[in-house]
């Protein structure tokens, strides 16, 4: 039980499909964040939920359409994406939003491929 | 604005032996975070040490360390005593103290363990 748990692990989709990406956490944080991985690429950073308020917009373009529900939920809704699109997309959580203990702890990801 | 730079995209070491993986930083702060973390198979990223920029000691932890030097911006990783399951990728990141959070990611190492 990795505290983040992340849904669906693997995802093909077309171009013209609508999708979403799911993360719960069970560690009672009040961050959570979705980052995008590309292989041989650091890790991006795509959005920013702080007690359910939006805190980071890394430019991310709008066929990626986060939602927090509440702070143990995350969302990444997905449509009309490109094959660039296709990553491990990341979630993860932290107890808060700044200072020393803001450690974050991440699920294990979800496989786009885009086709 | 901060970088991370991992110079070694693959490392490999038998296993019982000691590898050094290597992470440079560049940024005009003083006061900062410094990580690392492992990627293995199943995606999900797990911290394995943190580094507190204004503690001189170098961290520690089991058979992790590492070597802090900040007046070099250097931040390197020891793995004592290879096993198996450390076979991974290692990712280094930064994180500045004083703003909120936003983890700057290396681009990795995979670190390869030979039987």
């Amino acid at each position: 039980e990795t505290g983040v748990t992340q849904t669906p692990r693997h995802l093909v989709m077309g171009m013209t499909n609508k999708k979403s990406l799911k993360c719960e956490q069970h560690l009672g944080h009040n961050a959570m964040y979705w980052y995008k991985q590309s292989a041989k690429k650091p890790l991006e950073l795509m959005f920013v939920y702080n007690f359910k308020e939006q805190t980071e917009n890394n430019s991310v373009p709008s066929r990626f359409s986060p939602e927090c529900p509440n702070s143990s939920h995350l969302f990444l809704h997905l449509h009309t994406l490109q094959p660039e699109d296709s990553a491990l997309y990341l979630c993860a959580s932290s107890q808060g939003w700044t200072g020393p203990n803001t450690e974050a702890f991440f699920g294990q990801g979800t496989r786009l491929t885009v086709v | 604005a901060q970088t991370v730079t991992q110079s070694q995209p693959e490392m490999s070491v038998q296993e019982a032996e000691t590898v050094t993986l290597s992470c440079t930083y560049d940024t005009s702060e003083s006061d900062y975070y410094l990580f690392w973390y492992k990627q293995p198979p199943s995606r999900q990223m797990i911290l394995v040490i943190r580094q507190e920029a204004y503690k001189q000691q170098n961290a520690t932890e089991n058979r992790f360390s590492v070597n802090f030097q900040k007046a070099a911006k250097s931040f390197s990783l020891k793995i004592s005593d290879s096993q198996l399951g450390d076979a991974a990728m290692y990712f280094c990141a930064y994180r500045s103290a004083d703003s909120n959070y936003q983890l700057i990611w290396g681009a990795g190492t995979k670190l390869i363990i030979k039987p």
